[in-house]
């Protein structure tokens, strides 16, 4: 079963700074790709996610992600944050011909105003 | 735009006590999946179901149950409630192939 690492628990920026979260998974085999937002209080939402093609993703308010085969990798990233960017990320992994997905421990993401 | 409800925002109940949590999703969506949620460990999946009366075991169902008797409603069943259940419990739903939909949570307390 694939399995999934976020390797940061909690970060802390100040505002206009940028930002890269980390994100492995392990399985041999295709893929799909996820990271899900959680605003405090609020349900999961998708940010973005990779199926196929270009393997730089962008998603809503911003955000990005780039595939990287070799290293099982898939890190988000946003260039400048905003203090309403303060959440929880999930990165979350499923493979191709399954349905079930595995997510990570998650991230959160405190922005300092 | 897809919705996915989940019967109660918060619940208590006593240990022992047997707990139904229901989730019915809107968009004829074939696969409807149970989560619970733990601060630092992410999400981790309970049960998952593909159809109607079709159920799969993720990777923690000890202690739960599942029931899909109709496409839209997936109800996860805790037999005998324990201490050690208190948690976030997240249902998604999606079509096959595609990313899922998540309602906004039971926030569930077993004392």
């Amino acid at each position: 079963a694939q399995s999934v690492s976020q390797h940061n628990h909690h970060v802390i920026l100040s505002e206009a700074a940028s930002l890269e979260l980390g994100c492995n998974y392990s399985y041999g085999g295709t893929v799909n790709l996820f990271w899900y937002v959680q605003y405090p209080g609020q349900h999961l939402q998708l940010l973005l996610k990779y199926f196929s093609g270009d393997p730089l993703v962008k998603g809503i308010k911003g955000f990005e992600a780039e595939f990287i085969k070799s290293k099982f990798s898939f890190n988000l990233r946003k260039p400048s944050v905003q203090w309403s960017d303060t959440a929880e990320y999930f990165c979350a992994v499923k493979s191709y011909n399954n349905n079930d997905m595995r997510f990570g421990a998650g991230t959160r993401l405190t922005v300092k105003p | 735009d897809v919705k996915v409800t989940q019967s109660s925002r918060y619940l208590v109940k006593r240990t022992g006590e047997k707990v139904f949590l229901e989730c019915v999703q809107d968009m004829d969506h074939e696969n409807m999946f149970w989560y619970r949620q733990d601060p630092g460990l992410g999400l981790r999946l309970i049960y998952f179901s593909y159809d109607v009366k079709m159920k799969e075991k993720g990777d923690i169902p000890e202690g739960y149950s599942v029931s899909r008797e109709k496409k839209e409603r997936f109800s996860l069943i805790l037999e005998s409630a324990s201490t050690n259940q208190t948690s976030m419990y997240l249902c998604a739903s999606s079509l096959s192939g595609w990313e899922q939909y998540f309602g906004p949570g039971t926030r569930l307390t077993v004392t």
